[in-house]
Parts: C-alpha cells; structure tokens; sequence
C-alpha cells in the first residue's frame, strides 16, 4: 500500500529565511509519481510540481527547489528567502502507475508553514 | 474562466439529515473525486470517477453517496449513516485518471454538522 508521511505539522519561520518541507514515502511500484501541493488560506489546493520514479534531476522554479532521493524515499521540498505569501498548508502525494486507470493520489497529513514579516 | 466550483461554500445541517454536495467543472476533464479534509489528518479520498456513469469507493466511503450522470458534475451526499460528517470537503477533477495527471481543486465546502 502507498503511504506518504510529512514528520513536520508545523513550520514557522522569519521572512528572507530558507525553508525545507521534508516528504517521505512508500510503495512497492517501481513506477509511481509523485507531487506538492500548497494550500492556501482561501481552501483550493494548487498544484506545485509532479515528479516521476525515473527522474531524479532535481528541479528549481524561481524560488523553489525540489530534492527527489529514490535511495531515501524522500521528496523534499525547499523555499529560498521565504515570503508572507508562501504562509500556507503544503502536502505531498504519491500516485501508483499500476493502478492504471484507477490511479488516486494518496497524500500526506500536510505541513502547516507559517512566515512572519 | 475554466475551473470546478463548489457549492455551497459554508453548509449547516441539524443532526440526521442527509445534505448534497454540489461539484461542477468546466475542464471538460474525464476523472472527477471527492476528499474529505479534517485538522491534523490531510486528504482521505471518499469517491473517484473516471467516466460518466462510473465511481469507485475511495478509502472512506462509508456514509456517502454519489452519482455521476453528466461529465460535468459529480455531486457528493452526505448520509445520516455517517458518523462524523463535520470537516471540509474538497472536489477535484483531472483530465484522465491516470497517475501521471495532476488534479485540479476546487475551493471546498465546509460541512457543519449542529
């Protein structure tokens, strides 16, 4: 069964700071994906970033970075010189390939992060 | 502008009443779902649809009910069967179910069971 676990409930930082959301997870597919969301105070969840099992390049945009580490199960998620706008609730998710059309996204409990002027 | 609306925004029900959950999307996307968001416990998955006329229980179905009979909808009922329905509901709709495809959220209702 897939499992994603955010150790971090709650964050809270100065602005100008840099900031990792650690993302730790579980599956016995050998192809799977896997994505950050933030959410916002207003409710929606937008979608940040989707990685795949096969590509361990790490990402950046902008101000954000992505660290993917197959050999440790983690997908880390980094904010450089961290802004009052990034204040909000971000979750990882995993999702399975061999689920095929049936595919689902199980997430993380979320990671609160908090940025004080 | 394309997006999927959820209404109500706020919901009070008394104690024993059933209340519908109403999601529309404009994406013209084929998989549609339901998750269920209480404090401190993340996103569980209540419903999914990947066709018109299709759904499948998620990991928390038990107390809710749906149907999809046009692609753009897929509405949510919250039974009296369900023990602890006060939390924040959130749809989202992807463009095909498959694991590589991001989902797209609307803004939630959040349900209050008195």
């Amino acid at each position: 069964a897939q499992k994603v676990t955010q150790a971090q409930t709650e964050i809270s930082v100065v602005e100008k700071e840099d900031v990792t959301l650690d993302c730790v997870y579980e599956t016995r597919d050998t192809t799977y994906y896997l994505f950050w969301y933030k959410q916002p105070p207003s409710g929606e969840l937008v979608f940040l970033i989707r990685r795949n099992s096969f590509d361990e390049q790490n990402e950046i945009s902008g101000r954000y970075s992505w660290n993917f580490q197959k050999s440790t199960s983690s997908f880390n998620f980094t904010i450089t010189a961290s802004q009052v706008v990034d204040s909000a609730v971000y979750f990882c998710a995993l999702s399975e390939a061999t689920q095929g059309a049936n595919s689902k996204l199980t997430f993380g409990k979320g990671i609160t992060l908090s940025v004080r002027p | 502008d394309g997006g999927i609306t959820q209404s109500p925004k706020y919901l009070f029900r008394k104690e024993g009443q059933n209340v519908t959950l109403s999601c529309e999307q404009n994406l013209n996307h084929d998989a549609m779902y339901w998750y269920r968001q209480d404090p401190g416990q993340g996103l569980r998955l209540i419903y999914y649809s990947q066709i018109v006329n299709d759904f499948q229980k998620g990991d928390i179905a038990e107390g809710y009910s749906v149907s999809r009979e046009k692609k753009e909808s897929f509405p949510l009922t919250v039974t009296s069967a369900q023990k602890n329905p006060t939390a924040f509901y959130l749809c989202a709709s992807s463009i095909r179910g498959l694991a590589n495809t991001e989902a797209f959220f609307g803004q939630g209702t959040r349900l209050t069971v008195v």
